[in-house]
This record gives C-alpha cells, structure tokens and sequence, in this order.
C-alpha cells in the first residue's frame, strides 16, 4: 500500500525566514503534485513533478523531486504571511501509460508564517 | 463558471438519513474523481470515473457508498443510511485526458457534509 509522509506537519516560522517542507511516498511513482489549502477552501495545484530530478519554482516557492530516494521537497524562501496555508503533496499511484490521475495524499503541513 | 462546481456547499442531515452530493466537471474533462477530507486530513479517494463508467471504485468505504455519472459529465454521490463517521468534506475533481492519459486534477470547493 501506498504511503504519503510529509514532514513537519505544522510550521510556524517568521516572515523572511526560509524553510523546506519534505514529502516521502512508499513506491514508484512518476507523478507527484503539491497543492495549496487555505481554511475553508478547496486544493489550488501549485506544481506537477513528472521526472527525476524535476524542478519547479514560483515565486517564493520551489519544488523538486527525487524518483530514486521517493523524495519531493517544497522549498519556502524569504516566506511572507501570505503563504500561511496547508500544503499537501499527493502522488499518482499509477505508472506510465496506465495512468488513472488516482492520487494518495499526505497528511498535509500547515504554515504558518508571523510578521 | 468555468471550474468544478459542486452542490450543496453544506449539508447538515441526521444519522440513518439518504444524502446525495452533486458535482459537476468542467466541459470536456472526461475524467472525474471523488475524494472526501475528514478534518486536519488530507484527502482519501473513493471513486474515478472515466466517461460513464466507474473505472476504479477502490476507495468506497462500504455498500452505503455509490455514485453514478450517467452521461459522462455531472456526478452524484449517495450515501445511504448515514452515520456520523461520515461527516467530512467531499471534494469532486476533473481531469482531461489527452491519448488516454489523465492530466492534472482540477478540485471544486466541496460538499460539507455533517451527519448529527
């Protein structure tokens, strides 16, 4: 079975600070997304990671995969409070071209960032 | 709008009740996911449909659960006799699917249900 572990699960930092969000999953997989949840809101999808090595920024946000360590990291530079959210990794449980878009989300990190 | 739209935003029902959650995808996604989130989870699939058909409905917890997608685009999920485990969050999401292959999942606001 499919497992998802993201780590930590609740972060409060400072404004300006930097931080890494890690996120382990169990098996092969060849598609990993991150996604943003504010209170009360549905999933904003921030990055796809389709490939070893794979990565991706926007803004203050930078995202990278590791298919051999099954290692995705969400890297938060010079945070500002308007990146306090929940943030969820999820992989796609299925392998080339079976792909079913089916995914297994972590627990989710909840961010909080201070003036 | 353009997005998934889902309805209702909030159900409140009591226990032993039938609930149906409404979901509908955006035009031309052939791919349609159910997900529920219990509170300070993240999100469990229940069910993808791809066009009419249930193409994977491992994640149903039990026979209480079943959803249709009749002519490939709105969905609905029932709930019979519920139960307050149920109470969660129930995420619908669409896909498109380009050579078979599903792309990124499109999520809409969800459907809050709480079972008294």
């Amino acid at each position: 079975e499919l497992k998802v572990e993201q780590n930590p699960l609740f972060l409060s930092m400072q404004e300006g600070k930097n931080y890494t969000i890690y996120c382990n999953y169990s098996t092969t997989s060849d598609r990993l997304y991150w996604y943003r949840q504010d209170p009360g809101k549905s999933l904003e999808s921030l990055f796809v990671l389709l490939s070893n090595g794979a990565v991706k920024q926007e803004g203050r946000l930078m995202a990278s995969l590791d298919t051999k360590a099954r290692l995705s990291t969400l890297h938060i530079t010079a945070a500002v409070h308007d990146l306090s959210a929940t943030y969820f990794c999820a992989v796609d449980t299925s392998i080339g071209s079976s792909n079913t878009g089916k995914l297994i989300f972590g627990q989710g990190t909840t961010l909080q960032v201070k003036p | 709008g353009a997005g998934v739209s889902q309805t209702p935003s909030n159900k409140v029902t009591e226990k032993g009740k039938y609930v149906e959650l409404r979901c509908d995808p955006i035009s031309g996604h052939t791919a349609l996911y159910w997900y529920r989130q219990s509170l300070g989870q993240g999100p469990e699939f229940l069910i993808y449909f791809q066009g009419t058909g249930a193409a994977d409905d491992s994640g149903l917890p039990n026979d209480r659960f079943f959803a249709v997608r009749p002519e490939g685009s709105v969905s609905t999920l029932k709930i019979q006799r519920t139960e307050r485990g149920d109470s969660a969050v129930y995420l619908c999401a669409s896909s498109p699917v380009e050579r078979g292959v599903p792309g990124e999942l499109f999520f809409g606001e969800g459907s809050r249900l709480t079972v008294l």
